[in-house]
């Protein structure tokens, strides 16, 4: 079955520094792969998304992504954070197949200023 | 464009009292329908889905029902509501499949 997993449920960084989250997926075949941040008390936003072709992706808010298949992962990253970052951060992966998607359990980011 | 549209807001509930969450989905049509529950501080969870009008598949055995009525219309509904029924609820809709997902502002619910 299709799994994601976050592996860290909290990050705290420096205004300014750079960021990674980290996500992998389980899946047989070449999946969709989704991130979505979602402010407190707000419905998630999608900030980027990979079906196919250029495995870096770039999204909204100055983020981006790479899907990287040998280590079935699709890491998010942004050069320099800031304080309105501050989120709940959610990997999510779907296939042609399904009728829906399935979403890691989220990472939530800290920005110190 | 699209907009998608929940209400109420926030809603504080009695136990045992029922439940009737409404979401609604505009510029679209045919468009796959979600319920997601989000407990305090924990991920999201699948509650149903719809790829059509009175098509509702469910993830997780529970408390809770959903309807479709309406092609953009996706209710979330329980008789008796449970103290462990609390949580963010979200719908969200996408054109089909796996495609992308487009979420509302959510629903808080308080069970006392």
């Amino acid at each position: 079955a299709q799994s994601v997993t976050q592996p860290d449920i909290h990050i705290t960084v420096s205004e300014g520094a750079s960021l990674e989250l980290r996500c992998n997926y389980s899946y047989g075949a070449t999946p969709y792969l989704f991130w979505y941040v979602q402010s407190p008390g707000q419905g998630l936003q999608l900030l980027l998304k990979y079906f196919s072709g250029d495995t870096l992706v770039q999204g909204i808010k100055g983020f981006e992504a790479e899907f990287k298949r040998s280590q079935s992962s699709f890491n998010l990253r942004k050069p320099s954070v800031h304080w309105s970052d501050a989120a709940e951060y959610f990997c999510a992966v779907g296939a042609s197949w399904l009728d829906k998607v399935i979403f890691g359990p989220g990472t939530s980011l800290s920005v110190i200023p | 464009s699209q907009t998608i549209h929940q209400w109420p807001a926030t809603l504080v509930q009695p136990v045992g009292s029922p439940l009737s969450l409404e979401c609604t989905v505009e510029g679209t049509s045919n468009p796959n329908l979600y319920w997601y529950r989000q407990a305090a501080g924990r991920g999201l969870q699948l509650l149903f889905y719809s790829v059509g009008i009175g098509q509702i598949s469910s993830e997780v055995p529970q408390n809770l029902s959903a309807s479709r009525p309406q092609d953009r219309q996706f209710i979330l509904s329980s008789k008796k509501l449970l103290l462990s029924d609390s949580g963010f609820y979200l719908c969200a809709w996408s054109t089909g499949g796996s495609e992308t997902q487009y979420f509302g502002p959510g629903t808080r619910l308080l069970v006392l």
